[in-house]
């Protein structure tokens, strides 16, 4: 099987742009989450989808935004970013045993 | 309050020797505990997971799970410099949501 995919690989943008990240999880994983690496804080979560649903949401603010398509791919969105967006965003599927796989990641450098 | 603590480290172990890492959490509904590796500049790749108290194994990899403690650690034998990354305890808390807490690392190195 295929792993999670992650597009684009490296962003980068200027204060007060928006983003979208693209996400596409191992074929029949019908969970996807979403986290921030930084040196600072290490991994966050984000938010976590399931069937297009959106179950739980990390402690960031509304900039910071998801959705899960039909087919189980998932984006998210950062409108208005600031410096401190710049880090590594990971999206993760899960098996049925919540075990849970990473993609390679976004890297996302704001300037 | 951090959910999640690791041994900060850094931590050198001779090629061969065995590494020990630890992770303590604070939430007592804890059900699921996770080891992952990641090298620098790559995403984290799972190691293992444990669910029940006691040991398990595989291959060179033992985790180990004390609830009552709150404690779950990692131990790699037979070191080998290939190890060398940093070490995430993860701990996926009670209930239906899929949400993993991570503690901030141990960086790991094995020394030739």
């Amino acid at each position: 099987k295929a792993g999670v995919t992650q597009t684009p690989r490296y962003l980068i943008k200027t204060r007060g742009q928006q983003v979208t990240l693209s996400c596409s999880p191992i074929s029949g994983h019908r969970s996807v989450s979403w986290y921030q690496q930084t040196p600072g804080q290490g991994l966050q979560f984000l938010f976590e989808y399931f069937s297009e649903t959106q179950r739980n949401k990390g402690n960031f603010p509304g900039r910071f935004s998801g959705r899960q398509f039909s087919n189980s791919r998932s984006e998210m969105n950062v409108s208005t970013l600031e410096l401190g967006d710049s880090a590594l965003y990971l999206c993760a599927s899960f098996d049925s045993y919540n075990e849970q796989f990473f993609g390679p990641g976004t890297r996302l450098t704001v300037l | 309050q951090k959910e999640v603590e690791q041994n900060s480290g850094p931590l050198s172990v001779p090629e061969g020797a065995i590494a020990s890492l630890n992770c303590t959490y604070s939430d007592r509904g804890s059900q699921s505990f996770f080891w992952y590796r990641q090298y620098s500049g790559k995403s984290p790749e799972l190691i293992m997971f444990i669910y029940s108290n006691g040991d398990k194994e595989d291959g060179r990899f033992t985790a180990q799970l004390n609830k009552a403690s709150q404690y779950v650690s990692l131990l790699i034998r037979d070191s080998q410099p290939s190890d060398s990354a940093t070490y995430l305890c993860a701990v996926k808390s009670s209930g239906s949501a899929r949400q993993l807490t991570f503690g901030s690392g141990t960086q790991l190195t094995v020394l030739p």
